[in-house]
């Protein structure tokens, strides 16, 4: 089994829309989680961390569920700059997993 | 300030020949990791150093591959070898602690083509 799981879509939204992306992860020991976003033949870039509490950014709101070891991310208000691939991101022991990416394309 | 520098940013080759990646970490990181990232597999951890010494290489796919760091301001990994299924894009990143809880950074990536 992965480490982290996600979607791959691709979620194809129009500008304004509300969009979600989940993801799983099978270590229940893990503490530290993030969200990347990847733009087309660019380097992963942090997003934003996951808090136990959930967390919000501006127009991006993540959320963790540690009983069903389930992080989200919402975007609301989309604009076209959000289209890119975002990643789910879960520590390990020393490093970092990477789940392979939600592709989201926000369309005018 | 200047991020992950990353060389060289493409490479087309022919299988059976040496490949060296370089990467330049950001100044005053302590941690550094080599990926790569197919569409098939995404982003797969190959090796972690943390104050240049490998502390973790099991993600590295089989002896054909080898990395080094030999100061904190310098990374290789080598391909030698090359095979047609190690095309990838491979990416350089590095932390500022070993903490798996610290941000990482990464450099611009080498899109490795074997042809």
């Amino acid at each position: 089994r992965k480490e982290v799981e996600q979607d791959p879509g691709p979620f194809n939204v129009p500008e304004g829309a509300t969009v979600a992306f989940n993801c799983t992860y099978s270590n229940s020991a893990s503490q530290s989680f993030f969200w990347y976003r990847q733009d087309c033949r660019k380097e992963p870039k942090l997003l934003m961390s996951v808090y136990s509490s959930g967390n919000e950014d501006g127009r991006f709101t993540a959320q963790l569920n540690r009983a069903s070891q389930y992080i989200s991310l919402l975007i609301r208000d989309s604009k076209l700059s959000d289209s890119a691939t975002y990643l789910c991101v879960v520590n390990g022991a020393n490093n970092l997993f990477f789940g392979t990416g939600t592709r989201l394309t926000v369309i005018p | 300030d200047a991020g992950v520098i990353q060389s060289p940013r493409h490479e087309v080759t022919e299988m059976g020949q040496e490949v060296t990646l370089r990467c330049k970490p950001i100044s005053g990181h302590n941690s550094l990791f080599w990926y790569r990232q197919t569409m098939m597999r995404g982003l797969e951890l190959l090796i972690y150093f943390n104050n240049n010494v490998p502390i973790d290489d099991s993600g590295m796919p089989e002896d054909r591959f080898s990395a080094k760091m030999p100061n904190a301001s310098f990374s290789t990994l080598k391909i030698q070898p090359s095979e047609p299924r190690d095309s990838a894009v491979y990416f350089c990143a590095s932390s500022t602690t070993g903490t798996s809880g610290d941000e990482q950074f990464f450099g611009p990536g080498t899109r490795l083509t074997v042809l």
